[in-house]
């Protein structure tokens, strides 16, 4: 069964600073990795898809970059902004289409 | 284009009772799964249904059910109720059932069970 972790937990960075946050998997053999962004009590929005064969992807100031052999991706956000405060969630998908999710970082961007 | 949609977006029920969330994927979407969110178990899958066909489930008991219509929305039943089954509940789409495909999420139905 794929488990998924993500480090750090939480996060709280002043404002514009450059961070990363880390997802981990212990399955490589994936098809793809998908970000998503949660605010409190809401649903997720979906942020950047990597396929298995891709290296990396990037969505204005995201940037996402995945090694299966290591079972790692990065998501990247530059020049923060108080309005990027919000969990941020990794999943991979198995066979059966079923995601497999981190637990999350809960990141707060000081204005 | 619309997005998924789901209702009632708020809940409160009573322990024994029973309850039906319903989903509207995106339009042109087949595949729509369900997930429920707590605090202290994450995001867990419930479900997962293609082509009106249920494919996939999680490992929830038979009181959670579901089921998807000719046109792709979902509708997922939870019978007697327990307090335990307060949770956000999620439900997804994409545009095929293989996992090769961008899932997008609905806002979710917050359910609350006293």
């Amino acid at each position: 069964k794929q488990e998924v972790t993500q480090i750090p937990a939480a996060l709280s960075v002043p404002e514009g600073e450059n961070l990363v946050l880390n997802c981990s998997f212990t399955d490589s053999a994936i098809y793809n990795l998908q970000w998503f962004r949660q605010d409190p009590g809401k649903g997720l929005t979906s942020l950047l898809l990597i396929q298995s064969s891709q290296r990396e992807q990037t969505s204005g100031r995201l940037n996402a970059s995945l090694d299966k052999s290591s079972g790692r991706s990065t998501l990247y956000i530059a020049a923060s902004q108080p309005g990027d405060s919000a969990t941020y969630l990794c999943a991979v998908p198995d066979t059966g289409n079923q995601f497999y999710f981190g637990t999350g970082t809960s990141l707060t961007v000081i204005p | 284009k619309a997005g998924v949609t789901q209702t009632p977006r708020y809940l409160i029920k009573t322990r024994g009772q029973q309850v039906t969330l319903s989903c509207s994927p995106i339009s042109g979407h087949r595949s729509v799964s369900w997930y429920q969110q707590t605090p202290g178990q994450g995001l867990q899958f419930l479900f997962e249904y293609f082509s009106e066909t249920q494919r996939n489930k999680g490992n929830f008991p038979g009181r959670f059910s579901g089921r998807q219509f000719s046109n792709s929305r979902s509708e997922m039943n939870v019978s007697t109720l327990e307090l335990g089954d307060s949770a956000l509940y999620l439900c997804a789409s994409s545009l095929e059932g293989n996992p090769g495909y961008e899932q997008y999420f609905g806002p979710g139905t917050r359910l609350t069970v006293t």
